[in-house]
């Protein structure tokens, strides 16, 4: 069965600091790939995704992740860190199964944003 | 505003009420999901449906009733709810099912609800 796996659960970072959160996942074929962010209170929004092609992507927000498949990881990154970027992330793999999605989310990390 | 709308933003009912969570989408989706996102877990696929037919359940418990009465409207019906039951619901839709939808899920800011 796929998983996802996000090895930190809380994450601090200065803000003007640069960032990297973990995702990993185990399945045999390249899966597509997401990140979603949540602020307090809201739902989930698509900060970037991959699904084939140029392995680095760039998404919203300023907001990059690379896909490698020898690591089975697609570890989301930004240069400088902005306090409204305090917020939870989420990764998810899909694929299709049987014929129908099988979306798996990681169980996230929580970005917290000192001055 | 993320074109997805759900109604109540927070909710608390006792164990014995029935109440019901409402989710709306304007963005010509055919595809609509409830999720349920409790701390410190994944969050957990409950029904999809498909032009208003359901097309998964995944083992859901009785006490949860999905309703579709058309590709716009989502409905979760409650009852009978337990405690543990006390999470954030989340509503989302997607143009396409089963393929993998492109530019990925729209989800609502959802339904904070409380089970005493």
């Amino acid at each position: 069965a796929q998983s996802v796996t996000q090895p930190d659960i809380h994450i601090t970072v200065s803000e003007g600091a640069s960032l990297e959160l973990r995702c990993n996942y185990s399945y045999g074929a390249t899966p597509y790939l997401f990140w979603y962010v949540q602020s307090p209170g809201q739902g989930l929004q698509l900060l970037l995704k991959y699904f084939s092609g140029d392995t680095l992507v760039q998404g919203i927000k300023g907001f990059e992740a690379e896909f490698k498949r020898s690591q089975s990881s697609f570890n989301l990154r930004k240069p400088s860190v902005h306090w409204s970027d305090a917020a939870e992330y989420f990764c998810a793999v899909a694929l299709n199964s049987g014929g129908y999605q099988k979306v798996t989310f990681g169980t996230g990390t929580k970005l917290q944003v000192i001055p | 505003e993320t074109g997805v709308t759900q109604t109540p933003r927070h909710l608390v009912m006792g164990m014995t009420n029935k109440k019901s969570l409402k989710c709306e989408q304007h963005l010509g989706h055919n595809a609509m999901y409830w999720y349920k996102q409790s701390a410190k877990k994944p969050l957990e696929l409950m029904f999809v449906y498909n032009f208003k037919e359901q097309t998964e359940n995944n083992s859901v418990p009785s006490r949860f009733s999905p309703e579709c009465p058309n590709s716009s409207h989502l409905f979760l019906h409650l009852h009978t709810l337990q405690p543990e039951d006390s999470a954030l619901y989340l509503c989302a839709s997607s143009q396409d099912y089963p393929i993998i939808p492109n530019y990925g899920y729209t989800f609502g800011s959802g339904t904070r609800l409380t089970v005493v």
